[in-house]
């Protein structure tokens, strides 16, 4: 089985400042990570993903996120944020090799940028 | 090319009624998978369909079920409805390759209010 912890409901980040998501996952076998956004009244929309090779990732936006495997976590990072950058961010883990490919999300953290 | 589409949008029910959802994939997709977002949580997996048979299922009770058409659209039914079925139904279409990864792509979601 699978979960995922998001560590921070709510991140307040001022306009221009660098913010960092967190998230630490628990799963018995290897999976592959993802972040995605979801702005208001919207559906997810994918941020990044990591499935093997280079431990960075880069997305859109800006964004990137680092997978620490010793520390099973996949934090997320930005360098400076935009107050577009206002949304709810899902941490999310599926099991490597299922052919189900459900994705399992964390309760998400909601990003408010002041400016 | 339109992406995932979800109808109707919103839908509001009194306890006890039943409720069918529509989904149609993204062209070129054959699989959908349908997950529950709770206001305030992450989404939660419900239920995959591939080739008209329900391939994996998460831990929702047998009110819940769906059915997929050979054009590879989706229903999703609950039945008996309870309050606490209140949610954004999210519904993401996929295209099963060999490869273990295969990206879901998310609609807007039906927002479902059960009076």
């Amino acid at each position: 089985a699978q979960s995922v912890t998001q560590l921070d409901s709510q991140v307040p980040v001022f306009e221009e400042a660098p913010v960092e998501l967190r998230c630490n996952y628990s799963s018995s076998v290897s999976v592959y990570l993802f972040w995605y956004v979801q702005y208001p009244n919207q559906g997810l929309q994918l941020l990044l993903k990591y499935l093997s090779g280079s431990t960075l990732v880069k997305g859109i936006n800006g964004f990137e996120a680092e997978f620490n495997k010793s520390q099973t976590s996949f934090h997320l990072r930005k360098p400076s944020v935009h107050i577009s950058d206002t949304a709810e961010y899902f941490c999310a883990v599926s099991p490597l090799y299922s052919s189900a490919s459900k994705i399992i999300f964390g309760s998400g953290t909601r990003l408010s940028i002041r400016p | 090319d339109a992406g995932v589409t979800q109808s109707p949008t919103h839908l509001i029910k009194t306890r006890g009624q039943q409720v069918t959802l529509r989904c149609s994939p993204k062209s070129g997709h054959d699989t959908v998978s349908w997950y529950q977002q709770a206001l305030g949580q992450g989404p939660q997996f419900i239920f995959q369909y591939y080739e008209e048979e329900e391939r994996q299922r998460g831990n929702f009770p047998d009110r819940f079920s769906g059915h997929q058409f050979p054009n590879y659209s989706s229903e999703l039914n609950v039945n008996a409805l309870l309050l606490g079925d209140s949610a954004l139904y999210l519904c993401a279409s996929s295209l099963r390759l060999a490869s273990s990864y295969n990206e879901q792509f998310f609609g807007p979601g039906t927002r479902l209010t059960v009076l």
